[in-house]
């Protein structure tokens, strides 16, 4: 398996542009997660989804953070328009809904920086 | 109540030594603490996880050692290598839930 797919790896981009990031989860896995990495607030998580369904979207900082899932091996984070305090990596991971304490395998990430 | 805060923020350590990095929590629910190690451009791998009815795990160099009256658990890495070099992130997770609360992270580096 190639394990969680991100794309892009690095995404430069000017304040008040449209921003995209993407994601292909582990196949068979039911839940896929965002999170946003800084130095300053470490690893948070954005929103959940389980089975193609936002369940938790309280960690979306404000309006302009979208997030969706149309089928099962895709998800995208929008952010419109993007502000330089935006800039961090943002990862998707992805975990098995298998019992309890289920494993999250997370990609490689996007480095977003907004000038 | 739902933070997980980690020590030391840094950490330099020479090849063959023993690295320590602490976690502390306060929710009395959390029942599962993983370790995740995070090499430069890659994403959080889980390393090795506890739960609380144990007070000590060991996989090959790592071992965490579990506290549960004073709400502390800690990573140890034996016999240090320069290709632990990596930044290391507790967590905590309450009865299997999707919800993992991370600590802010140790930056490792063992020198040669």
């Amino acid at each position: 398996d190639a394990g969680v797919i991100q794309s892009p790896r690095h995404e430069v981009t000017e304040m008040g542009q449209e921003v995209t990031l993407r994601c292909k989860p582990i196949s068979g896995h039911n839940s896929l997660f965002w999170y946003r990495q800084t130095m300053m607030r470490g690893l948070e998580l954005l929103i959940y989804f389980n089975n193609n369904v936002p369940i938790d979207d309280s960690g979306m900082p404000e309006d302009r953070f979208s997030a969706k899932m149309p089928n099962a091996s895709f998800s995208t984070l929008k952010i419109q328009p993007s502000e330089p305090r935006d800039s961090a990596v943002y990862f998707c991971a992805s975990s098995p809904l298998s019992g309890a304490y289920n494993e999250q395998f997370f990609g490689p990430g996007t480095r977003l920086t907004v000038l | 109540q739902q933070q997980v805060k980690q020590s030391p923020q840094s950490l330099i350590v020479q090849k063959g030594g023993i690295s320590i990095i602490n976690c502390a929590y306060e929710n009395t629910a959390f029942d599962y603490f993983p370790w995740y190690q995070q090499f430069p451009g890659k994403g959080p791998a889980l390393l090795i996880a506890i739960r609380p009815d144990v007070s000590e795990k060991k996989e090959g160099r790592f071992t965490i050692s579990f506290n549960k009256s004073a709400k502390q658990f800690s990573l140890h890495i034996m016999d240090s290598q320069p290709g632990d070099s990596a930044t290391y992130f507790c967590a905590a997770n309450k009865g299997g839930t999707y919800k993992y609360i991370f600590g802010t992270g140790t930056r490792l580096k063992v020198l040669a």
